[in-house]
């Protein structure tokens, strides 16, 4: 079993839908979360950071992440087709080494 | 302002030859790293550096060694390519180990073939 599980997708929305990203993990001693965008032939880049539980909001972005569930999510309100990218999940115990989820990729049609 | 840069950006290689993959950053930051993407495996750290001077292995460091040769630059290298190795090749850097905040390069796709 992994250690951080994502659904691959791929989500397809239309534009202004809100979406809703996953991913569940069993460590439950990681205790930082992050959510990185990917465009087609690019890196990563990062996106969302959590520390702990809790909430998180950053302008159409929200994470939320749920360690009793050991659960994160990130939701994007009024989608937009610049949104359409892989999602990848990163979390850790100690801020060193992250573990990554597979990604998601989401498509926002217009 | 360059960030991380990675090349080459492809490169098809035949099993059995060597090569460097080449990174360089310009953030002044003290940790590197390499990572490797598959396809429904996601980011597997091959090796970082938490600062100049120091190496260590990472997920998945078999074939594969590594240099820091100064602040800026860290390279991978591939002794004798194996079909096993064809994936994308992502260097990161952050500040350092105790910073949250990754940067990527763009990545080198690898073949091998």
């Amino acid at each position: 079993q992994k250690e951080v599980e994502q659904d691959p997708g791929p989500l397809s929305v239309p534009e202004g839908a809100i979406v809703s990203l996953n991913c569940t993990y069993s460590n439950s001693a990681f205790q930082y979360f992050m959510w990185y965008r990917q465009y087609s032939r690019k890196g990563p880049e990062l996106l969302m950071y959590t520390y702990s539980s809790g909430n998180k909001e950053d302008g159409r972005f929200t994470a939320q992440v749920d360690k009793s569930s050991k659960y994160i999510s990130l939701f994007i309100r009024d989608s937009q087709p610049s949104d359409s990218a892989t999602y990848l999940c990163a979390m850790s115990a100690s801020s060193y080494k992250l573990i990554f989820g597979s990604g998601t990729r989401l498509l926002v049609r217009p | 302002n360059a960030g991380v840069t990675q090349t080459p950006k492809f490169q098809v290689l035949k099993t059995g030859q060597s090569m460097t993959l080449q990174c360089a950053q310009d953030m002044n930051h003290n940790s590197m790293y390499w990572y490797r993407q598959d396809p429904g495996m996601g980011l597997r750290l091959i090796y970082y550096s938490a600062s100049e001077g120091t190496t260590d292995k990472g997920e998945v460091p078999n074939g594969y060694n590594v240099s820091r040769l100064n602040k800026r630059e860290f390279s991978l290298r591939l002794e004798s390519a194996a079909p096993s190795q064809t994936s994308v090749y992502f260097c990161a850097s952050r500040l350092d180990s105790n910073n949250e905040k990754l940067f990527f390069g763009s990545g080198t796709q690898l073949s091998v073939l």
